[in-house]
């Protein structure tokens, strides 16, 4: 039990575009997710904290306006990184709350040509 | 100063050692500890879950927690190959708030 899923597991666009981001728990609800940003060889970085039916909280330094989040229901939250650049370029990876415990999704790679 | 810290690494141990991982602390309200494996490239996936101090033991794996000292450890037994991963530290307050995250410690299990 307890598997978050990711989709795309890895995408290339182009810089300019928007990209939407799902990360959905499969067989638990989870009234809250996490994003998180990571880096090549550097731990995970917060950058929203995502509760069904409200709006999300974003960290310090995090463009809210830039990495739309939308948590529309129970089992599915959306990071949409819009009109992407090269510096966004990273490994996008959501995790899901299930008592008191955070499972993660297999991440996205998302690379802006 | 860091609420989470953990010696980066590189770890690199022949098949078969004792691996021991370790993170300590700062915040007290922490209350639930977890560690995470996470291989290139892909979600890190949660190998032990402890609530306040104690030992749990799965396998292979030995989790320990001490609140006084705030010092948290991951025991590897008869570590193998497959072991070999970035393993990251982490603790939470309460539910419903961010996980704090260990910089990670990457170990290499040499055949």
């Amino acid at each position: 039990g307890a598997v978050v899923s990711q989709h795309p597991s890895w995408v290339i666009c182009k810089s300019g575009t928007s990209v939407k981001i799902e990360c959905r728990s499969l067989d638990f609800q989870a009234t809250t997710m996490f994003w998180y940003r990571q880096f090549p060889k550097q731990s995970l970085m917060l950058m929203a904290t995502s509760n069904e039916g409200s709006k999300a909280t974003y960290e310090q330094g995090v463009e809210k306006d830039k990495f739309l989040i939308n948590h529309a229901s129970l089992t599915l939250s959306t990071l949409t990184v819009t009109s992407a650049h090269p510096e966004d370029s990273s490994f996008y990876i959501c995790s899901a709350e299930r008592t008191d415990t955070q499972y993660f999704g297999p991440g996205t790679r998302l690379t802006v040509l | 100063q860091k609420e989470v810290e953990q010696d980066p690494g590189p770890l690199s141990v022949p098949e078969g050692a004792i691996v021991s991982l370790n993170c300590t602390y700062s915040n007290s309200a922490f209350q639930y500890f977890m560690w995470y494996r996470q291989y290139s490239r892909k979600g890190p996936e949660l190998l032990m879950y402890t609530y306040s101090s104690g030992n749990k033991e799965d396998g292979r794996f030995t989790a320990q927690v001490d609140k006084s000292s705030k010092y948290i450890s991951l025991f590897i037994r008869d570590s193998q190959p497959s072991d070999s991963a970035t393993y990251l530290c982490a603790a939470v307050e309460t539910g419903n708030t961010p996980l704090v995250f260990g910089k990670g410690t990457r170990l290499s299990v040499i055949a």
